[in-house]
């Protein structure tokens, strides 16, 4: 099972809104609703940020925002902010022999 | 609330074994809720799941790691183990705990990690 293909980077100024694409394939993300999105900073654990492709935690900014079609989910960081960078990693449910996946991570810098 | 912490050698040295206590406070490691996963990550690298373990004592590995690894779980103590055989310098790794959601496939919270360094 290989990881989840995500963009190495994506880049923004302050107030844009990005996304990060999640690619898989019909054996995770195509065929479960259950992708998460965690942030995590330097020397930090990460931090859940989306669950179920779409759910946020209570306690996070509804300016993080999930989607998914077909086997490539999303994640859509709205009104970026400076708190906002940080490595981003999604995460699918893989099937009863893997279960669970992660993605590459992708690096977010305001600029 | 529930916090995790990881607690372990910060050197392992090549061949040998790798292990971590992760404790669990703020509640109960028992709940069926819950699967209680070991994740890692390379220095300057991505996530890699390890496995983890029900309170009742089943696991799932990755089947990457599966030949090496053993999670196992005091219920007693409110804590879960994680050993690594046969390390090499590519199992040199900030080594996390973390709850993992069963139904939703989430891992939250996480402990702090941990570095460990397999070195001779």
């Amino acid at each position: 099972q290989s990881a989840l293909t995500q963009p190495a980077s994506v880049s923004g100024s302050p107030g844009q809104s990005i996304t990060i694409s999640c690619t898989g394939t019909s054996s995770d993300v195509g065929s479960y609703n259950l992708v998460s999105w965690y942030q995590q900073h330097p020397g930090k654990a990460p931090k859940l940020m989306i669950y179920e492709v779409s759910k946020r935690p209570s306690g996070v900014s509804n300016r993080f925002s999930g989607s998914k079609s077909g086997n490539t989910a999303s994640l859509t960081i709205s009104g970026l902010q400076a708190e906002d960078e940080a490595d981003y990693y999604c995460c699918s449910y893989a099937g009863s022999s893997t279960l669970r996946v992660f993605g590459t991570g992708t690096k977010v810098t305001v600029l | 609330q529930v916090q995790l912490q990881e607690s372990g050698p910060g050197l392992v040295k090549p061949s040998q074994t790798l292990s971590l206590t992760c404790t669990v406070s703020g509640g109960s490691i028992s709940s069926g809720d819950y699967y209680w996963s070991w994740i890692r990550q390379p220095p300057g690298k991505g996530l890699e799941w390890i496995g983890y373990i029900y309170y009742s004592g089943s696991t799932y590995y990755n089947p990457s790691l599966k030949s090496r690894v053993t999670i196992s779980v005091d219920t007693s103590k409110n804590q879960f183990s994680l050993k690594l055989s046969s390390v090499t310098a590519a199992d040199t790794a900030v080594y996390y705990c973390a709850r993992d959601w069963r139904t939703t496939v989430v891992f939250d919270p996480w402990g702090q990690g941990t570095l460990v360094t397999v070195s001779s």
